[in-house]
């Protein structure tokens, strides 16, 4: 079975560009979470669907960060205008149904550098 | 709202040697607790959790209610024990949203 996979895995930005993030869960996994680690803190959640809707968006940090989860598929997270504050680890993970009683299993990770 | 400290950021033991790393958590609801270990060019992976009270890889942890304290140990430490240790929170009865420690780098040395 494949596990979470996320696109690319490493992007370089100037500040003020847009960057696009892309998670593909587990086939079937209802949950997708998003994460992300800045540079020397701990991670932090930032929004959680269940399919096709936001359950949980209040880790978003700005309205610079835009998610969809259009068909309750795949993930994009969109950055715009990326900020330098913005540079760091996006991690996305998945879990079965139910209402996060199961483990969440993660993806590599995206890392974000915005100069 | 939760939190979860983990005071090492940095821990090197020499292999066969015991290992705790400490996590002490802040919560006023009923916590759920999660150490996940991401090894040198891997993904993040679940290790243990509470619930579960089984031992992984050698690894145990208890959840101390009294401490607010879920402490993750090994009595005898291996070289492929070395990965970032993360310890996490999710409440029981709302949400599903994990928070983190800032993890610690566990180093085992020959």
């Amino acid at each position: 079975e494949a596990g979470v996979t996320q696109f690319p895995s490493h992007s370089v930005i100037e500040k003020g560009q847009t960057v696009t993030l892309r998670c593909d869960p587990i086939s079937g996994h209802d949950n997708l979470y998003w994460y992300r680690r800045v540079m020397g803190k701990e991670i932090k959640f930032l929004l959680h669907f269940v399919k096709e809707s936001k359950q949980d968006e209040s880790g978003m940090p700005n309205n610079r960060f835009l998610a969809e989860r259009t068909g309750g598929t795949y993930s994009t997270l969109k950055v715009q205008p990326a900020e330098l504050e913005d540079s760091g680890v996006y991690f996305c993970a998945s879990s079965p149904h139910g209402w996060g009683t199961d483990t969440q299993y993660f993806g590599p990770g995206t890392r974000l550098t915005v100069l | 709202a939760q939190r979860v400290t983990q005071p090492e950021k940095l821990l090197s033991v020499f292999k066969g040697a015991p290992v705790e790393l400490k996590c002490n958590y802040s919560y006023s609801g009923s916590p759920e607790l999660f150490w996940y270990v991401q090894y040198s060019r891997q993904r993040l992976q679940l290790l243990l959790r509470h619930i579960s009270r089984e031992s992984i890889k050698g690894f145990t942890a208890d959840l101390n209610k009294g401490e607010t304290s879920f402490h993750l140990k090994k009595p005898f430490a291996q070289e492929e024990d070395s990965a970032m240790y993360y310890c996490a929170l999710k409440p029981i009865t709302s949400g599903s949203r994990l928070t983190f420690g800032e993890g610690t780098q566990l180093t085992v040395n020959p």
